[in-house]
Formats: C-alpha cells, structure tokens, sequence
C-alpha cells in the first residue's frame, strides 16, 4: 500500500523560533499533498495544497507567509512554521494522492505534533 | 458553505454487533466519498472508498451510498474492541482538484 511518513513525528519549541517538517511518499511519487492541521477534539482542517514545481494554494484563512510550503520533488513537501506562537502548537498531518482508475485517493503520514512554548 | 455532517456519538456497540454510522454532506457535485479511522492521538487512516450508488463491501466494512438522498454510510459486522475510534467521513470537492471535506468524525466505542 502507499505509506507517507512524516519528521519529526513531535517537536517542542520555544516561541519565535521556526519549525520544518517534512511529508514523504515513500514507495509513490506524488504530484499533490495536502498540509492539515488538527486541534484537540476537532476534525481535519486543510491548510494547504502543496504541487510539485509550483506554489502551494493556501485555505482562506491561512496565513502564506507564516506557514511556508516547498513541494521539490515528487517525494517530499514541506511545511515551515515560521515565528512559530503557542496558538500554532496542533497536530499536523500531510497526505498524498495515490492515482486511482475511478477514483484518487489520500494516504495520510503519521502526523507531526507541534508544541510551542 | 460546502458541508459534511455527523453524529459526534459516541456510538456505544457490544462486541460482535453491527453498528452503523451515518454521514450526509451538501455539495450535490461530490463524486467520492471515503471512510477513515483515527485512533486518538494517531492520523487517519483510510477504510474504503465508494463512488457509486449501492453498497461496497471490504471485509467485515460495507459502505453505502445514496447521492439522490446526500447520504453516505459505514457499516462494520462483528465490532471488536479494537474498532474503538473516530470515524472520518470525507466527501471529494466538486471541481476541487481531489480535495476533501471532512465530517467532525462519529466516536465508536465497543464494549466486550
């Protein structure tokens, strides 16, 4: 099956400072992957559509240059938290498409979760 | 507003029972919808898909759909503890370049 990992799987850092993390396809390439974020008790909220050799397409809402996309290559994207606050500590997932005859699916990696102190 | 809906539960099942989760959504459009489990403090991770009207069984998993009605469903034969967790409803977004709209998820707890 299509497995996407994702580093650092946690990361604690202190307020201002700037956080990457990096989604992988590992065994597909991947054209499109989504960032999403989840706080405690809530459902999936997409932050962003990263394309391979373009700029990602950010949610409304979403702040572009606090949260910096770089899809280089068809196996890895990343998202930097930049000036990362304590409001910005949530729980990160990226997925990746996986082509399909009928229908194109997303495989989510294991998620990174994010505190800032 | 494009918009999927579910219980919040927790839907409470003994072991071995069927229980059966309900999602309806708005965008008329949708083409997709998928079913996924997330275990607390873990990312999702997909069940099944299904794209035509009808039922699409996988296992102990049936999912069923019924566009003229909005409607989509997840049905899981002979529940065990271990399919205690939030499901996900996920509905594609028309013209939406294989995005998704997730439900609030429905929380299944099964009790020996």
């Amino acid at each position: 099956g299509a497995v996407v990992s994702q580093h650092p799987s946690w990361v604690i850092c202190k307020s201002g400072t700037s956080v990457k993390i990096e989604c992988r396809s590992l065994d597909f390439q991947a054209t499109t992957m989504f960032w999403y974020r989840q706080f405690p008790k809530q459902s999936l909220m997409l932050m962003a559509t990263s394309n391979e050799g373009s700029k990602a397409t950010y949610e409304q809402g979403v702040e572009k240059d606090k949260f910096l996309i770089n899809h280089a290559s068809l196996t890895l994207s990343t998202l930097t938290v930049t000036s990362a606050h304590p409001e910005d500590s949530s729980f990160y997932i990226c997925s990746a498409i996986v082509a399909g005859v009928n229908v194109d699916t997303q495989y989510f990696g294991p998620g990174t979760r994010l505190t800032v102190l | 507003q494009k918009e999927v809906e579910q219980n919040s539960g927790p839907l409470s099942v003994p072991e071995g029972a069927i229980a059966s989760l309900n999602c309806t959504y708005s965008d008329r459009g949708s083409q997709s919808f998928f079913w996924y489990r997330q275990y607390s403090g873990k990312s999702p991770e997909l069940i099944m898909f299904i794209y035509s009207n009808g039922d699409k069984e996988d296992g102990r998993f049936t999912a069923q759909l019924n566009k003229a009605s909005q409607y989509v469903s997840l049905l899981i034969r002979d529940s065990q503890p271990s399919d205690s967790a939030t499901y996900l409803c996920a509905v594609s977004l028309s013209g939406g370049y294989n995005k998704l709209i997730f439900g609030a998820g429905t929380r299944l707890a099964v009790h020996p």
